[in-house]
């Protein structure tokens, strides 16, 4: 069946360095979500990208869609405090007509003051 | 604007006892709406789903059942509780429609089976 891999699982960063994630599908996707999980919270929608190399940015914080849909990354920069949690991708498959969102497993970000 | 309320926040409950959780969305008609469960430190596992009253769809084989009874209440059960069944429990809705748009999560219940 269709999957999504996230990488990496965990990452740990010095309060102003660089951060970025990958989401890597199996198949094409129709579109693809990113969301942030704060410790102890629930997921909450950060963006959608649907065009093919598609890029899209929130203040310090970069989505892109691969050209061939099949995988996404987030990147941010300067990272600080605020944005420690889990960060999860889910993208929707193009199979079929029961599409539902692919859910990658995150990866959980700490980010030392 | 629309809200969305799971209860209760936390839950203890012994083996073998049954399960009811709730989840109700305002501001919005006929929502997709959706049960997750999340292990610790792990992602997030689609459960149920529904497109409308009374019209539930089953993602994976457990002793748990959803139902729909009205437009904008999802509610999670189980007749008897496995120690398995732990963990965080998240309700979402989305707008009706293409299985696309962003879904919007309740705060979840962690429910604990001693």
């Amino acid at each position: 069946g269709q999957q999504v891999m996230q990488i990496p699982q965990y990452q740990h960063v010095q309060e102003g360095e660089d951060f970025t994630t990958y989401c890597n599908s199996s198949t094409t996707l129709s579109n693809i979500q990113w969301y942030k999980q704060r410790p102890g919270g629930h997921p909450v929608f950060l963006i959608q990208l649907v065009k093919s190399g598609e890029v899209k940015k929130q203040k310090r914080l970069t989505f892109q869609f691969g050209e061939a849909k099949k995988n996404s990354s987030l990147h941010i920069t300067a990272t600080q405090t605020t944005d420690v949690g889990t960060y999860f991708c889910a993208g929707l498959g193009n199979a079929g007509n029961n599409r539902k969102l692919i859910w990658g497993l995150g990866t959980s970000l700490g980010v030392n003051p | 604007s629309q809200t969305i309320h799971q209860w209760p926040a936390t839950l203890v409950q012994p083996v073998g006892s049954p399960l009811s959780l709730e989840c109700t969305v305002e501001g919005t008609s006929n929502p997709n709406l959706y049960w997750y469960r999340q292990a610790a430190g792990r992602g997030l596992q689609l459960l149920f789903y529904s497109v409308g009253i009374g019209q539930i769809s089953s993602e994976v084989p457990q002793n748990l059942s959803a139902s729909r009874p009205q437009d904008r209440q999802f509610i999670l059960s189980s007749k008897k509780l496995l120690l398995s069944d732990s963990g965080f429990y998240l309700c979402a809705w989305s707008v009706p429609g293409p299985y696309n748009q962003p879904q919007h999560f309740g705060d979840g219940t962690r429910l604990s089976i001693l």
